[in-house]
């Protein structure tokens, strides 16, 4: 069974860091690319970062360029995201998603998602 | 970047069928067959349920569909059941900006 297992959040003050991870089973991990999006309270879905199999490739939106750092264990079955400089408008559930086997963004599995909250 | 154009709400009696849009430009969902939906129940992770804007992924029920007319894609649940009732995004591959879309998102109510 696939499983993505999201971690790492919490209450950070403004400018704080904070590294969330994703730890995946049921699934050749290094096969599959994977993308961190996330969803603020109340709010849509929003995509944050795509990293390749060989991280070779990386994507990032602008609202979170040059803050946030995507990268990934293959050994470790792991995607992690370092979140520095943070904002309260970063407020929100974090949730990395495995892009399916569609050229396109298809993300067909995604973990229950981390709560970050940026407040002082 | 600029997000996709979905309703913000529809709604549906059980049995009947709803259709959700999702409008961009011809760098992302004109452009490209790289539209996928979502379904997003209260407190849960977002399900794929669309991908290349018509194929459904293994388990997805066929009352789900996707189809496409130049910029806009679009959604159909038909046979409305009261288990519909979600959020439901699409998304799109971009050359505007960098790899992915969402749309804002359509809360669909059955009445």
């Amino acid at each position: 069974e696939v499983q993505l297992v999201d971690s790492g959040g919490g209450l950070i003050q403004p400018g704080g860091s904070l590294r969330l991870s994703c730890v995946a089973s049921g699934f050749t991990f290094r096969t599959y690319t994977m993308n961190w999006v996330r969803q603020a309270p109340g709010k849509g879905l929003e995509w944050l970062s795509y990293i390749s199999t060989s991280s070779n490739t990386i994507y990032y939106a602008d609202s979170v360029k040059g803050r946030f750092t995507i990268s990934r264990d293959n050994a470790k079955n792991s995607l992690y995201l370092q979140m520095n400089s943070l904002r309260a408008e970063d407020t929100a559930v974090y949730y990395c998603a495995r892009d399916g086997n569609s050229y396109g963004p298809d993300f067909d599995y995604w973990g229950q998602g981390t709560l970050v909250t940026v407040s002082s | 970047q600029s997000a996709l154009t979905q309703p913000a709400s529809v709604s549906g009696s059980p049995g009947q069928s709803i259709t959700i849009s999702c409008t961009g430009t011809s760098s992302d969902v004109g452009g490209y067959n790289y539209v996928s939906w979502y379904q997003q129940h209260p407190g849960k992770a977002p399900k794929l349920i669309i991908y290349d804007v018509t194929k459904r992924p293994s388990g997805v029920s066929n009352r789900f569909s996707g189809s496409k007319s130049g910029n806009t894609a679009s959604l159909t649940i038909s046979g409305l059941q009261a288990e519909d009732e979600a959020d439901y995004y699409c998304n799109s591959y971009t050359t505007s900006t960098t790899y992915v879309v969402f749309g804002g998102g359509t809360k669909l109510t059955v009445l």
